[in-house]
């Protein structure tokens, strides 16, 4: 069965860290850049940290850019999202999706095409 | 406040035709920069619906069509299902990010 599930959500207060962790089966994960994108619970979208399919690209929101860092293993099949310095505002749903890759170098036409269900992250005193 | 712009909500009766914009700039849609759709049912993950600005991954039915003109996209939904009700959101590219339309919410009659 081709998904994403993600875990290692959380309440965690600010200032903390969290680990979140998404692992992709039923595809071949080193095939495919991989993004976070989360949403505030009843709000918008909002991409947060993207890499290719070796690591050797690696983009971050200007929000999340020097508290966040993404990294996979490939033969774990899994995404990973530390955060760091954590704000209130960091509150939201955490998402991994796939990218299939149109056009190498022309980001515009990467659709994210295949969603896993989503982790919560809680931020609060 | 979003890059793009969509309608807070649209409705229409089973069976009716609803287009839900998109509305941009010229950083992005107006750029020529791809848009893509998404869908989010209640409780779920946003599922791809169109990508490339009219094209339709394997499996959204073709009651499900993209356009874009100018700075501006649309999704337009013929013979509407009850199955439909759902959360909308365009997404494009701007000055190196991936950017969103804060999500149009439709309601089936």
């Amino acid at each position: 069965q081709v998904q994403l599930v993600e875990s290692g959500g959380g309440l965690v207060k600010p200032g903390g860290s969290l680990r979140l962790s998404c692992v992709a089966s039923g595809f071949t994960f080193r095939d495919y850049y991989m993004i976070w994108i989360r949403q505030v619970p009843g709000k918008g979208l909002e991409w947060v940290s993207y890499m290719s399919h070796t690591g050797g690209t690696i983009y971050y929101a200007a929000s999340v850019q020097g508290r966040f860092t993404i990294s996979r293993d490939n033969a774990r099949n899994s995404l990973y999202l530390q955060m760091d310095s954590l704000r209130d505002d960091d509150t939201a749903v955490y998402y991994c999706a796939r990218i299939i890759v149109a056009r190498i170098g022309e980001p515009s036409k990467y659709q994210f095409d295949l969603w896993g269900r989503g982790t919560l992250v809680t931020v609060s005193s | 406040q979003s890059v793009l712009t969509q309608p807070p909500s649209v409705s229409g009766a089973p069976g009716q035709r609803v287009t839900i914009s998109c509305t941009g700039s010229s950083s992005n849609i107006g750029a020529g920069y791809d848009v893509h759709w998404f869908q989010q049912l209640p409780g779920t993950a946003p599922k791809l619906l169109v990508y490339g600005n009219n094209y339709r991954p394997s499996g959204v039915p073709d009651r499900f069509s993209g356009s874009k003109s100018g700075t501006s996209a649309s999704l337009a939904i013929t013979g509407l299902q009850a199955e439909d009700e759902a959360d909308y959101y365009c997404q494009s590219y701007d000055s190196g990010a991936w950017v969103f339309g804060g999500g149009t919410k439709l309601t089936v009659l």
